[in-house]
């Protein structure tokens, strides 16, 4: 049981440049998550999926799209990368409407 | 607009002593409350939570307390130890129907002096 697993740990992009972060849970999870924590910030909530093909807004989701073909799976996808866009990326699962989500180990990503 | 807030950046404790970082709210539709630990180079690990029908949830030396009135809730670890060294972060959750979205404070880095 692997948990919450998130590829590439770490990446470096040019401005205009565009990627894929992969997000994979083994949990049988319902609910996804993508958050992005900046220094000296909290996490905040990019997008988010509350089953395969249902995906909304969160609370920064310029410049990101998702989509969520199956219940493990939920990339996130960077079409033009900006420096505002350098960060460190989670993404997060759960079960059900209530309780702990559970992380992955991040991505980070610099745009030069 | 802050929904959650961690006004300390910082904390350092002895080893042995009681931590208490504290978390602040604004938004009184939060009806959940959860308290994440994070190491450098990790992802977040949760840590404890608790409903707000509930005043104080406790797992072993870690208990959390929620004063509803005061918008205001503490998470105490006794006794510390130079391994609960981590940044800690308070979230919500309880608006946007059943979607579990969380808002987090901005964290306080913990740490513990041997």
């Amino acid at each position: 049981n692997a948990g919450v697993t998130q590829t590439p740990k770490f990446r470096i992009l040019k401005i205009g440049q565009s990627m894929t972060l992969q997000c994979t849970q083994d949990m049988n999870h319902n609910y996804m998550y993508w958050y992005r924590q900046d220094p000296g910030m909290g996490l905040k909530l990019i997008y988010y999926s509350v089953g395969a093909g249902i995906t909304d807004k969160g609370e920064v989701p310029n410049g990101y799209n998702v989509s969520r073909s199956t219940t493990e799976d939920f990339p996130l996808r960077l079409e033009l990368a900006a420096p505002s866009q350098t960060s460190v990326y989670f993404c997060a699962s759960t079960y059900g409407g209530v309780g702990e989500q559970f992380f992955g180990p991040g991505t980070r990503l610099t745009v030069l | 607009d802050q929904q959650v807030k961690q006004n300390s950046p910082s904390l350092s404790v002895q080893e042995g002593r009681i931590s208490i970082l504290n978390c602040d709210y604004t938004n009184s539709m939060f009806d959940y409350f959860l308290w994440y630990k994070k190491y450098p180079a990790e992802g977040p690990t949760f840590l404890i939570s608790i409903s707000s029908i509930k005043d104080k949830n406790e797992d072993g030396r870690f208990t959390v307390f929620l004063n509803k009135s005061a918008k205001h809730l503490s998470l105490h670890i006794v006794p510390s130890q130079p391994g609960d060294s981590a940044v800690y972060f308070c979230a919500a959750s309880g608006v946007g129907g059943a979607t579990n979205k969380l808002i987090f404070g901005t964290g306080t880095l913990l740490a513990v002096q041997p």
